[in-house]
């Protein structure tokens, strides 16, 4: 059965520094991968998706991620965090060519110092 | 504004109860997604309809079941609840069934806060 990790729970930064969540998928092809992000009392709002090609993907509110095959890795960053980035993030994926479940991970928790 | 509506927003009930959670996507999607966001589960899929039909299911309790109508909206029928039911409720929705990339793109509601007690 498909998997995703997210190795970490909670993460703090500083505004203004840079991020990175992690997200390991365990799947014997290559599936389509998503962040989504969760605000207190909000549903989940995609931030980007990765189906094929450019492994650099570009998303909305500054974010990016980057599909790395041979590590299994879909890592989202941002350059310089806002304080209203606060929020749970989560990674999903979708086994290609069989039905479309979100297979969600535990979920990151964002705290942005100001 | 994601486009899909999830109604009500909160619900508290009693034990042995039943609820149903009603769910409209957005214009032009054709499939419905529910999922299931508990604090020891996580966010798991629970069941998707594709144009009124079944398409896929997830770990969905046999007191739980669902339906997409015509109009394609759906619900989520809920009996028999336990304290354990507790949870946050989403429906999603895409445009396509799961066969192509951009249409399997699920967007989401807000969310029915299920509280049994």
């Amino acid at each position: 059965a498909q998997s995703v990790t997210q190795p970490d729970i909670h993460i703090t930064v500083s505004e203004g520094a840079s991020l990175e969540l992690r997200c390991n998928y365990s799947y014997g092809a290559t599936p389509y991968l998503f962040w989504y992000v969760q605000s207190p009392g909000q549903g989940l709002q995609l931030l980007l998706k990765y189906f094929s090609g450019d492994t650099l993907v570009q998303g909305i509110k500054g974010f990016e991620a980057e599909f790395k095959r041979s590590q299994s890795s879909f890592n989202l960053r941002k350059p310089s965090v806002h304080w209203s980035d606060a929020a749970e993030y989560f990674c999903a994926v979708v086994r290609t060519g069989g039905g479309n479940k979100l297979t969600f991970g535990t979920g990151t928790q964002l705290k942005v110092e100001l | 504004d994601s486009g899909v509506t999830q109604t009500p927003k909160h619900l508290i009930t009693a034990t042995g109860q039943r609820v149903t959670l009603r769910c409209s996507p957005r214009s032009g999607d054709l499939s419905v997604y529910w999922y299931q966001q508990s604090l020891d589960q996580g966010l798991q899929f629970l069941i998707q309809y594709y144009n009124g039909e079944e398409r896929a299911k997830g770990n969905i309790l046999e007191r739980f079941s669902a339906q997409q109508f015509p109009d394609l909206h759906s619900e989520l029928n809920l009996s028999s609840l336990e304290l354990g039911d507790s949870a946050l409720y989403f429906c999603a929705s895409s445009v396509g069934d799961g066969r192509s990339g951009e249409q399997n793109i699920q967007y989401f509601g807000a969310g029915t806060r299920l509280s049994v007690l």
